[in-house]
């Protein structure tokens, strides 16, 4: 049991470029968040999903785009890489019925 | 909208010193509330969890949160900590909806 898994760890980006963050977990979890942490800010919600085929923004959604075509992954778009793209990127889910969120070991993305 | 305050940005303290860092929630209504801590390199782990019950609140590796409602705080605290709690801890708020609200964290380093 794996939990919640992120690929890359790290990753750096020219500004224009475009990636994919990938996020899966392997406990049926119908919650599945993305998460951007910049130091003194805490976490801030970019999108979030309650299941298969939907999703919705959260509190940072400019510059990103998410799909969650299956309930093991919620990966994260980014089209067009900004400087303010530079953070560390965190994925979280839940099951239906919890309420405590488990969150995989991030993705550190810098943007030059 | 909902928001969490950590008062303290940074602490530093002694191994055996006691700690006490605040949160200061603004959701009037039912909230649930939780304590995640970040060891440096890792990902977030839950500390501990206020649903409802008793507003004394125990959690892992000896720490524990009260939860007092007329003054809107959820503060943690440990009587004597050690090395290895050199963390940074984020206080979070689940209101109405499927969403977590985090606050600011606290970096914390003890000093051996």
């Amino acid at each position: 049991n794996a939990g919640v898994t992120q690929t890359p760890k790290f990753r750096i980006l020219k500004i224009g470029q475009s990636m994919t963050l990938q996020c899966t977990q392997d406990m049926n979890h119908n919650y599945m968040y993305w998460y951007r942490q910049d130091p003194g800010m805490g976490l801030k919600l970019i999108y979030y999903s309650v299941g298969a085929g939907i999703t919705d923004k959260g509190e940072v959604p400019n510059g990103y785009n998410v799909s969650r075509s299956t309930t093991e992954d919620f990966p994260l778009r980014l089209e067009l890489a900004a400087p303010s793209q530079t953070s560390v990127y965190f994925c979280a889910s839940r099951g239906q019925t919890q309420e405590t969120q488990y969150f995989g070991p991030g993705t550190r993305l810098l943007v030059l | 909208a909902q928001s969490v305050s950590q008062h303290n940005h940074h602490v530093i303290l002694s191994e055996a010193a006691s700690l006490e860092l605040g949160c200061n929630y603004s959701y009037g209504g039912t909230v649930n509330l939780f304590w995640y801590v970040q060891y440096p390199g890792q990902h977030l782990q839950l500390l501990l969890k206020y649903f409802s019950g008793d507003p004394l609140v125990k959690g892992i590796k000896g720490f524990e949160a009260e939860f007092i409602k007329s003054k809107f705080s959820f503060n943690l605290r440990k009587p004597s900590v050690q090395w290895s709690d050199t963390a940074e801890y984020f206080c979070a708020e689940k209101a109405a909806g499927n969403k977590l609200t985090f606050g600011g964290g606290t970096r914390v380093l003890v000093k051996p």
